[in-house]
């Protein structure tokens, strides 16, 4: 399954809200889509699974939904620390398969 | 707490073999599958394959069957992952990575290791 993510790049100011899209070549096997942020030279860090659940410790301001073959995650209100490559991931069918990113920077 | 403690970078010249290690601490070894995820400079995120630590079935990606070979050791609660015949285009950050499922998120990451590879 391709993932293809929209935009590249998001350029915004802290305070303001963000909305990502990621779009599947064929539906998602029941939701099984994962939300991850990389900030440069670390590891992905956790968001979302099965397209909606945020992860232990995640913030509230983080929110995701779809279904199928669109999904799309929220960040609600720019923090600073929120700046960094987010990336989607299906896990319902193998092989496993990541979006190519979006970078979200500071306008 | 949990922790995927990753072997150091290596150097490797086209044609040679790698084996990077993946030590699991901070949770019940057996009980999480492990994968690998490999990341070029500059570029997004690859899923390679995955392992079931307790049982040694593996599921590798088509692009790499035939070239890479994930094992675990239970008695140190470390997998490893081997990939030979190098190529410049394997030179990567790979991490090891776990989820509870087969077919659940992977909702924990090693800090990874760079496998570069160069004449």
């Amino acid at each position: 399954i391709v993932l293809t993510q929209s935009p590249g790049t998001l350029s915004l100011s802290p305070g303001d809200r963000a909305t990502l899209s990621c779009r599947a070549s064929q539906s998602v096997d029941s939701g099984h889509l994962a939300w991850y942020q990389q900030k440069p030279g670390q590891a992905p860090r956790f968001l979302m699974a099965d397209a909606s659940s945020r992860a232990t410790d995640i913030p509230d301001r983080f929110s995701a939904s779809g279904s199928g073959t669109d999904f799309t995650l929220s960040i609600s209100r720019l923090e600073p620390e929120d700046f960094a490559v987010y990336y989607c991931h299906q896990y319902g069918t193998s092989p496993r398969t990541f979006g190519q990113g979006t970078k979200v920077e500071i306008k | 707490q949990v922790q995927l403690v990753q072997s150091g970078p290596e150097v490797k010249k086209p044609g040679a073999s790698v084996k990077v290690s993946c030590k699991a601490s901070g949770y019940t070894f057996v009980n999480y599958y492990i994968h690998w995820v490999r990341q070029a400079p500059g570029q997004g995120l690859e899923w390679m394959g995955i392992i079931n630590p307790s049982s040694g079935a593996t599921n590798y990606a088509q692009e790499f069957q035939g070239r890479v070979i994930i094992t675990s050791d239970t008695s140190t609660n470390t997998v490893y992952m081997e990939l030979n015949t190098l190529k410049s285009e394997d030179t990567a950050v790979y991490f090891c990575a776990r989820s509870s499922g087969w077919y659940l998120a992977i909702d924990y990451w090693g800090r990874g290791t760079l496998v570069s590879v160069a004449s």
